[in-house]
C-alpha cells in the first residue's frame, strides 16, 4: 500500500519566519495531496490540497509544492504567525476514499 | 458549515468492556471514516463506510467492528476493550467522488484500564 513519510516530525519558527513541512510518497498512482491542520483539542482540517496536474498552488500565506517524478510534496508557510502553531499532516491518495497520512509535524511560532 | 460529532471528547473503560463510540454527520455525505490517531504514527484508518450496511476495512480493522444504519450516522465498536486500544479517535465524512474533502469531529479520547 501507500507509504507516505513527513519530515520534520517537530518544527520551530520564529514569529515571521518561513516553515516548510516535507513528504514523500510511494504509489506513483497517487494523484491527490491534501494537507490537514489539527489544532489544540480539534479535530484536523483541510487548508489546501494539489492534484497530479499541478506543480504549484498558493493560498494566501500556504502554498504547496509537487514534484512527481521525485514522488515528493511539501507546504511552505511564509510570514508565521502564532495561530500557525499546530499539527500539520500531509497525505496522499490515489483519488479514490482512502488517504494515507504522514505521521504529522508540530509545529511551534515563537513570539 | 459542515458538522461532524462525535458523542464523547473523553471516555474511560475498562478491560473486557464493549465500547461504543458515536458519530453524526449533517451534510448527507455517502462517506464515513473511523481513525485512530497515536503519536508517530498519524492518523491510521480502521474502517470506512461509502453508504448506508455498506463497510470496509481499513489498515487496522483487527479488534473493531462498525455499524452504519442510516446514512449520518457511524458506529465504531471496541467488542472487548483492551489496553493497546487506549488512544484517539477521529471520524471523518465526505462526499463520494474521490480526491474529495474530509471533514472531521473533535475526536473522542479513549482510555482503557
Amino acid at each position: 500500500g501507500e507509504n507516505v513519510e513527513q519530515h520534520p516530525s517537530t518544527l520551530s519558527v520564529q514569529e515571521g519566519d518561513s516553515a516548510v513541512i516535507k513528504c514523500t510518497y510511494s504509489d506513483s498512482a497517487s494523484n491527490y495531496f491534501p494537507w490537514y491542520k489539527q489544532e489544540l483539542g480539534k479535530g484536523p482540517q483541510l487548508i489546501i490540497d494539489i492534484r497530479s496536474n499541478v506543480g504549484e498552488k498558493k493560498d494566501q500565506r500556504i502554498a504547496v509544492t509537487l514534484n512527481k517524478t521525485a514522488k515528493h510534496f511539501s507546504l511552505h508557510i511564509t510570514e508565521t504567525q502564532p495561530e500557525d502553531s499546530a499539527v500539520y499532516f500531509c497525505a496522499a491518495s490515489k483519488g479514490d476514499y482512502k488517504l494515507s497520512f504522514g505521521a504529522g509535524t508540530t509545529v511551534t511560532v515563537r513570539a | 458549515d459542515v458538522k461532524v460529532t462525535q458523542s464523547s471528547r473523553y471516555l474511560v473503560k475498562r478491560t473486557g468492556e464493549k465500547v461504543f463510540l458515536e458519530c453524526v454527520q449533517d451534510m448527507d455525505h455517502e462517506n464515513m471514516f473511523w481513525y485512530r490517531q497515536d503519536p508517530g504514527l498519524g492518523l491510521r484508518l480502521i474502517y470506512f463506510s461509502y453508504d448506508v450496511k455498506m463497510k470496509e476495512k481499513g489498515d487496522i480493522p483487527e479488534g473493531y467492528s462498525v455499524s452504519r444504519e442510516k446514512k449520518e450516522r457511524f458506529s465504531l465498536i471496541l467488542e472487548s476493550a483492551s489496553t493497546n486500544q487506549t488512544s484517539m479517535y477521529l471520524c471523518a465524512s465526505s462526499y463520494k467522488q474521490g480526491g474529495a474533502e474530509a471533514f472531521f469531529g473533535q475526536g473522542t479520547r479513549l482510555t482503557v484500564v
